[in-house]
């Protein structure tokens, strides 16, 4: 099966500073890759779609100066939360999928969790 | 209204029941209904996919689509405790986006 890998798994920050997190797809080339958060007791929320090599699409009310997207290569993407606050402390999720599959196959990491104080 | 309902729970029962968790939806487009199994803390993991309406069976699960009524169903039989998780149903328009349901909690108790 193909294989979406997430670090860190788990991530503690000062208010003010800056978090990256890494996704990498790590059998199988990602022609589109997916960033999540998800809240306690609330569903998977789409914060925005990259493609490899072209400048992600943010859902509405995601701040793209705030995570920023990098998809540099068909097998990592980088979300990174700048100037984090404590109301950026969530469970971020990415997701991979590729054209050589079905439309339906998107294969989930483990997550990140943020935690900012 | 949200284009996905699903039922929070939790739903609580005896292991080796029949457990049904269910989602309704308003987007008529929707092509692809996939059911997400995710552990507390841990991303979700595919559990099934339906193209379109019809049934399909893995195991001990399976998963029923009536687009008429835009409803779908996840069906576990034999229910066991480690089937305890959360349990999304989620749907998809071709290569666009997934929309998830919220998910609904399942503790199946030994």
């Amino acid at each position: 099966g193909a294989v979406v890998s997430q670090h860190p798994s788990r991530v503690i920050c000062k208010s003010g500073t800056s978090v990256k997190i890494e996704c990498r797809s790590l059998d199988f080339q990602a022609t589109t890759m997916f960033w999540y958060r998800q809240f306690p007791k609330q569903s998977l929320m789409l914060m925005a779609t990259s493609n490899e090599g072209s400048k992600a699409t943010y859902e509405q009310g995601v701040e793209k100066d705030k995570f920023l997207i990098n998809h540099a290569s068909l097998t990592l993407s980088t979300l990174t939360v700048t100037s984090a606050h404590p109301e950026d402390s969530s469970f971020y999720i990415c997701s991979a999928n590729t054209r050589d599959r079905g439309a339906y196959e998107q294969y989930f990491g483990p997550g990140t969790r943020l935690t900012v104080t | 209204q949200k284009e996905v309902e699903q039922d929070p729970g939790p739903l609580s029962v005896p292991e080796g029941a029949i457990v049904s968790l269910n989602c309704t939806y308003s987007n008529s487009a929707f092509q692809y209904f996939m059911w997400y199994r995710q552990y507390s803390r841990k991303g979700p993991e595919l559990l099934m996919y339906t193209y379109s309406s019809g049934n399909k069976e893995d195991g001990r699960f399976t998963a029923q689509v009536d687009k008429s009524s835009k409803y779908i169903s996840l069906f576990i039989r034999d229910s066991q405790p480690s089937d305890s998780a959360t349990y999304l149903c989620a749907m998809k328009v071709g290569y666009q986006k997934v929309t998830f349901g919220i998910g609904t909690k399942l503790q199946v108790i030994p």
